[in-house]
């Protein structure tokens, strides 16, 4: 069955950097764009952008280009969202997912979140 | 850039229809998605492409895009369905996916 696994939370400090992992198993890991989204506490969702682990092309949304860097490691199926500069508004669940395709397909499977926390 | 509206929040009695809009700029022009969110948990896709239904969601889902309004309807409300619901679309001209606001759906 498919399955993204992520790694558990993490407590950062103002202007540190974190970098969250996906493990993917259940299906062809380079076959599927990853994308990345957070929710604050209480909030909505906020799409941060997607990765091809094929070609390992990216596309970022606005507000975090400049901070944010996806990679992968396709020898071990996993994906990895790097938010950098972190600060106190960074504090959320971060969430990655599939897409059903390339990146503009819907998500059909999503990992379990990982808190991210950012204090002082 | 483009929005996506839903209301904040619908409140339904079990066994009745609830329905969740999503409005956008032309919204037919677009494919829309849906996620169902309940509290601790992960976004879970409900309907996809305006109107399809992943493997294991139950027909009580369906949904709808036309004009400037998405919709989003589950008949037969059941106390198990109170969640959160986001409508999804990717935005072409600026290569961005984009999710309405939320709607917490409250059985009654």
């Amino acid at each position: 069955q498919v399955q993204l696994v992520q790694s558990g939370a993490e407590v950062k400090k103002p202007g540190a950097s974190v970098k969250v992992s996906c493990k993917a198993s259940g299906y062809t890991f380079t076959n599927y764009d990853i994308i990345w989204v957070r929710q604050a506490t209480g909030q909505g969702l906020e799409w941060m952008g997607w990765m091809s682990p094929n070609s390992g092309a990216t596309g970022y949304a606005q507000k975090f280009q400049g901070r944010v860097t996806m990679t992968r490691n396709t020898s071990i199926s996993t994906a990895y969202m790097e938010l950098s500069s972190l600060r106190s508004e960074d504090t959320a669940v971060y969430y990655c997912a599939r897409a059903d395709g390339d990146h503009n397909r819907p998500f059909d499977y999503w990992g379990q979140g990982t808190l991210v926390t950012v204090s002082s | 850039s483009y929005v996506l509206t839903q209301p904040p929040s619908v409140s339904v009695a079990p066994g009745q229809t609830a329905r969740i809009t999503c409005g956008g700029d032309n919204i037919r022009t677009k494919t829309v998605h849906w996620y169902q969110q309940k509290p601790g948990q992960a976004p879970m896709l409900v309907v996809y492409d305006d109107s399809d239904r992943p493997s294991g969601i139950p027909e009580r889902f369906s949904g709808s895009n036309s004009g400037n309004t998405a919709s989003l309807t589950i008949s037969r409300v059941e106390a198990g369905d109170e969640a959160d619901y986001y409508c999804q679309i990717w935005d072409g001209i600026v290569d961005h996916v984009i999710f309405g606001g939320g709607t917490k759906l409250t059985v009654l």
